[in-house]
């Protein structure tokens, strides 16, 4: 079945540990989307990226880093600069539509920093 | 820039009763609308979205959404609910048009609470 994963579902880290969570699509998609949600706060765009070795940042990059060194994988590194990085991370992709395509989303990772 | 509101932040309901969700956008261009529904620790699914064409966009099991430009609206209804309806549901909002880039905005969400 085609879709995307996002593995650990859940991940402790302690405060100082940079963390890396990991996506992964085999829906042949072009452009993967990593984001952050917090409770009320709706998604906020961390960082994007259209296609192999290169990605833009987000509206909240600061703290994070990302790497697309393959067409289906998008790991998303949460730093120690991170001043407050427990929250659910969604990982979504596309095609590559100019605005109407659909993205999917995985089913998340939720980060907590002890 | 583009923002979304969604006016309600939870809205609580008896089994088979109707609902509305509401939102509404800014943007200074034309938009793409989506509404998300997501269930507890899970992943977000898209229900509709609203490229051109007719302003009533139809999705599965009854849901349906109307795109108003004059009232910069996108109002999510259903006619009757199940307890399975229970989630959080997002509505998001792009610029048209272009081949660049175009963000997605998302709105703080509304919790659909389904009671029996």
């Amino acid at each position: 079945d085609g879709g995307i994963t996002q593995s650990p579902k859940y991940l402790f880290r302690k405060e100082g540990q940079n963390v890396t969570l990991s996506c992964e699509q085999n829906l042949n998609h072009d452009a993967m989307y990593w984001y952050r949600q917090d409770p009320g706060q709706g998604l906020r765009l961390i960082y994007y990226s259209q296609i192999v070795n290169d990605f833009q940042k987000g509206d909240i990059a600061e703290g994070y880093s990302v790497s697309r060194e393959k067409k289906e994988s998008f790991p998303l590194t949460v730093t120690s600069a991170q001043k407050n990085p427990t929250a659910f991370y969604l990982c979504a992709s596309s095609i590559w539509g100019g605005g109407t395509d659909t993205q999917y989303f995985g089913p998340g990772t939720r980060l907590t920093v002890l | 820039a583009q923002s979304v509101t969604q006016l309600d932040s939870q809205v609580p309901v008896f089994e088979e009763a109707p609902v509305e969700l509401r939102c509404n956008y800014s943007s200074s261009v034309s938009v793409y609308l989506f509404w998300y529904v997501q269930y507890p620790n899970q992943g977000l699914q898209l229900l509709l979205k609203y490229l051109s064409g007719s302003t009533l966009v139809k999705g599965i099991n009854g849901i349906e959404a109307e795109f108003n430009k004059s009232q910069t609206s996108f109002h999510l209804r259903k006619p009757s609910v199940h307890i399975s309806d229970t989630a959080e549901y997002f509505c998001a909002v792009r610029n048209a048009g272009g081949t660049s880039y175009g963000k997605l905005t998302f709105g703080q969400g509304t919790i659909l609470t389904v009671h029996p």
